[in-house]
């Protein structure tokens, strides 16, 4: 059973640019996390996504930062026009459904990308 | 004050010493803990998750959660120098809630 999957694992943009992460979640689990690490600190909640609806993004910035994860293929954080503060792990995680229909709580996390904007 | 406070460290102790990791909390609605080991530049792995009061064992590895305290710990017995890397503890009310981490302890064995 192959984990969490993301690509690119390193990425390099230029300020201005546009940065697409993508994230395919374990076979079998529905939901999907998006989070940011910066060194030396912890992992920062963004966005919460099942397929085809964002569950709670309250930890993404209000400007320049998407995400989706459609019906069919991975989930795709994008950030627009990228400034030097974006460059950060990216790390994505995915969830399945637990046996009661009670939610979700156990999260299995990919490689993490690698943003790094010059 | 966080949600979810944890002692970055570094804690360094020497290989085959009882290693005892901790955070706490202040949102009384957490019902699910978690555990997480990040090695340097790789992704967080998942050790043990438990739901409400109690210990879980597995292996080495020992798992409390003490809600009246809103205090959670993790021991390591017998250390390995493979132990070395960051410890994230993890907590969430369930349903649909978000999961909300600490910043993570770091942790090095010594051979």
């Amino acid at each position: 059973n192959a984990g969490v999957m993301q690509n690119p694992r390193h990425l390099v943009r230029r300020r201005g640019q546009e940065a697409r992460l993508r994230c395919s979640p374990m076979k079998g689990h529905s939901h999907v996390y998006w989070y940011r690490q910066l060194p030396e600190e912890g992992l920062k909640f963004m966005v919460y996504l099942q397929k085809e609806n964002i569950i709670d993004e309250s930890g993404m910035p209000k400007e320049r930062f998407s995400a989706e994860f459609p019906k069919e293929g991975p989930s795709i954080l994008r950030i627009q026009q990228v400034v030097r503060g974006d460059s950060a792990a990216y790390f994505c995680a995915s969830s399945p459904l637990d046996p009661y229909g009670q939610g979700v709580y156990e999260q299995y996390f990919g490689p993490g990308t690698r943003l790094t904007v010059t | 004050q966080k949600e979810v406070e944890q002692d970055p460290g570094p804690l360094s102790v020497p290989e085959g010493a009882i290693v005892s990791l901790n955070c706490t909390y202040s949102n009384s609605a957490f019902q699910y803990f978690m555990w997480y080991r990040q090695y340097s530049r790789k992704g967080p792995e998942l050790l043990m998750y438990t739901y409400s009061s109690g210990n879980k064992e597995d292996g080495r590895f020992t798992a409390q959660v003490d809600k009246s305290s809103k205090y959670i710990s993790l021991f390591i017995r017998d250390s390995q120098p493979s132990d070395s890397a960051t410890y994230l503890c993890a907590m969430t009310s369930g349903g649909y809630q978000k999961v909300t981490f600490g910043t993570g302890t770091k942790l090095q064995v010594i051979p």
